[in-house]
């Protein structure tokens, strides 16, 4: 079974709109990490928000936050005031547990957000 | 930005032949990471390391070795390069378990091509 899930592939929004990019997630532990990756066309990994399970708040940096809904297993990404510069792939992913030395990501398959001005 | 670099940053090289890459960081992190990214499967770890000499295996480690002999750098090697292995290499790093400290910083990638 999928542990991280992106329902969309590709995503098209106009300049200035709210986005919100789907994530949901599968664990048992009740010990996790969220994040969000931004990866543009020239191809860098660029961390954008973490979420941990036991945070009160949803967590917010800049112009992302995350829509964090624990009994729902939901992790969305919420960009406001989009530009045409957050046209890129987003990747969201899971660290589950904490297992000795093991910090492995979990990886989504990614959504393709394009910006139209 | 985290200082990860990663050398060479293109590579095309011949099926047989060994190849290395180097990841190497000036934050002093503890964990270290080997990725590849392919189209259709994201991204997915190959091996990473958690201390000087202290290693692991990830989900695609199957002709793949690494070597960490100091804090800094973290090599992986291809041991006899085939044309599946022709993908876009990315190092990544962090700092410690718990809270945003585990957050992992990628390097800039490698593209190699396996003729």
């Amino acid at each position: 079974a999928q542990k991280i899930t992106q329902t969309q592939p590709g995503m098209f929004v106009q300049e200035k709109e709210a986005v919100t990019l789907d994530c949901t997630y599968d664990t048992s532990d009740p010990s996790y990490g969220l994040f969000w990756y931004k990866q543009p066309s020239s191809g860098e990994m660029i961390f954008l928000i973490y979420q941990g399970s036991y945070d009160q708040q949803n967590a917010t940096e800049g112009r992302y936050s995350l829509n964090f809904q624990k009994a729902r297993k939901s992790a969305n990404l919420v960009i406001s005031a989009s530009q045409l510069g957050d046209s890129a792939m987003y990747f969201c992913a899971m660290r589950e547990g904490y297992s000795g030395s093991n910090y492995q990501l979990i990886w989504g398959a990614g959504t393709k957000l394009i910006i139209k001005p | 930005d985290a200082g990860i670099t990663q050398s060479p940053r293109h590579k095309v090289t011949e099926t047989g032949t060994p190849v290395t890459l180097r990841c190497h960081q000036t934050e002093n992190h503890r964990y270290m990471y080997w990725y590849r990214q392919d189209p259709g499967h994201g991204l997915r770890l190959i091996h990473y390391s958690y201390g000087v000499k202290d290693t692991d295996k990830g989900e695609v480690s199957d002709g793949y070795s690494v070597s960490r002999s100091k804090t800094e750098d973290f090599l992986l090697t291809l041991e006899s390069a085939t044309s599946s292995q022709t993908s876009v290499y990315f190092c990544a790093i962090s700092e410690r378990p718990g809270g945003q400290t585990e957050t992992q910083y990628f390097g800039p990638g490698t593209r190699l091509l396996v003729l």
